[in-house]
């Protein structure tokens, strides 16, 4: 069955920390794609990043970096120089093919304070 | 601003009653999906339409139903709403079926008193 797990329910920390934000998924699948979305305290959800199965390099936009690792079925996300701005829920989702492909399953979300 | 409109922003209604929630997506998009987010089940899928027929169903209650109308817009139906169908919902839509990013709606905010 799929699954995603985000394990950190709340991280707080101060302006200009780095800080990052585990994903692990379960999949029986070998063609999958992984998602990042941010939820800001307005409620909107914004799409940050898509990424397919078979594309294990880093991507790095800005000060928003993603390491996915197969070996280890995570896709951890990490803010550099965090601001305040960044204080939002941010959800990691997992896609397959098929028959339901385009459905999202969501962790559960890390809700992340980003002090001045 | 995703480009995905959802009216009303906010619902209040009383148990059990009926409403009807609406999306249109974004100029282009082909597929909707929606989705309902609750404290207590985080964030799950409903039903997902792909140009005018139904592609795929998740946890979405007999209660409640769904539909694409020609012109891709979609209307989310609850009716005999209990409490606890007090929730976000988003409307999401996407280029096509498939995996492709899903641009979200603002949710329309359902409270069942």
């Amino acid at each position: 069955a799929q699954k995603v797990t985000q394990a950190q329910t709340e991280i707080s920390v101060v302006e200009k920390e780095d800080v990052t934000l585990d994903c692990v998924y379960e999949t029986r699948d070998t063609t999958y794609y992984l998602f990042w979305y941010k939820q800001p305290p307005s409620g909107e959800l914004v799409f940050l990043i898509r990424r397919n199965s078979f594309d294990e390099q880093n991507e790095i936009s800005g000060r928003y970096s993603w390491n996915f690792q197969k070996s280890t079925s995570s896709f951890n996300f990490t803010i550099t120089a965090s601001q305040v701005v960044d204080s939002a829920v941010y959800f990691c989702a997992l896609s397959e093919m098929g028959p339901q492909g385009g459905k999202l399953i969501f962790g559960q979300g890390t809700e992340l304070s980003v002090k001045p | 601003d995703s480009g995905v409109t959802q009216t009303p922003k906010h619902l209040i209604t009383a148990t059990g009653q009926r409403v009807t929630l609406r999306c249109s997506p974004r100029s282009g998009d082909l597929s909707v999906y929606w989705y309902q987010q609750s404290l207590d089940q985080g964030l799950q899928f409903l039903i997902q339409y792909y140009n005018g027929e139904e592609r795929a169903k998740g946890n979405i209650l007999e209660r409640f139903s769904a539909q694409q109308f020609p012109d891709l817009h979609s209307e989310l139906n609850l009716s005999s709403l209990e409490l606890g169908d007090s929730a976000l919902y988003f409307c999401a839509s996407s280029v096509a079926t498939g995996v492709h990013e899903q641009f979200f709606g603002p949710g329309t905010r359902l409270t069942v008193l």
